[in-house]
């Protein structure tokens, strides 16, 4: 069965400190894994997609087949970071379905 | 450019009634996608539109449905409502899957409550 766990529903740390929110999927096939943000009062976005390899607002993330996982990491996490962030999977484009985590909310305090 | 535009952002209605929620996606996308966010459940997958067409739905029961109209805006309706249809219902548009694409642009929402 498809899933995404993210293992977290909380995650709190101070202003400065790294942060790592854990995503693990199950997919038998080559999935797409995404990271969405969500912050105050503000609409579900798109953070970054693993297969553009990019860095968006500091943040990275890498597919790790082998564990099945897509944590995304920042090194130096700051006030504005503070949000609810969702991990999720496509499996295929043929479906159109994205299949997402529960959700961590990260709150970055001062 | 305008984001993808939902209405109306709150309903409420009872037991047995029937809610029609409407989605304007952004210009130039096709495809529109409808996802439930009820409480403790996460997002979950309701139905994916492209070129007026439903080409995907969830594990949801027949009396969620919807179309898509030839401009590419669409509707979600629920029949006979029940309580725990009680949830938040966020739109969200792409370009047409056949393009590759499949990046979703979300919208802010319709709070549907059932009374």
């Amino acid at each position: 069965a498809q899933r995404v766990t993210q293992p977290e529903k909380l995650l709190s740390v101070f202003k400065g400190a790294p942060v790592e929110l854990k995503c693990n999927y199950s997919y038998s096939g080559s999935p797409e894994l995404f990271w969405y943000v969500q912050y105050s009062r503000q609409r579900l976005q798109l953070l970054l997609r693993h297969i553009s390899r990019e860095s968006i607002k500091g943040f990275t993330a890498d597919l790790n087949k082998g564990e099945t996982s897509f944590h995304l990491k920042k090194p130096f996490a700051q006030e504005e970071d503070s949000a609810m962030y969702y991990c999720a999977l496509s499996g295929s484009s043929n479906t159109g379905k994205l299949i997402f985590g529960q959700g961590t909310t990260l709150q970055v305090k001062p | 450019e305008a984001g993808v535009t939902q209405s109306p952002t709150h309903l409420i209605k009872t037991r047995g009634q029937q809610a029609t929620l409407r989605c304007s996606p952004i210009s130039g996308h096709t495809s529109v996608y409808w996802y439930q966010q009820a409480l403790g459940l996460g997002l979950q997958f309701l139905l994916w539109y492209d070129e007026g067409e439903e080409r995907n739905r969830g594990n949801f029961p027949p009396r969620f449905s919807g179309r898509q109209f030839p401009n590419y805006s669409s509707e979600l309706n629920v029949n006979a409502l029940e309580l725990e249809d009680s949830a938040l219902y966020l739109c969200a548009s792409s370009l047409s899957l056949a393009s590759g694409a499949n990046v979703l642009t979300f919208g802010a929402g319709s709070r549907l409550t059932v009374l």
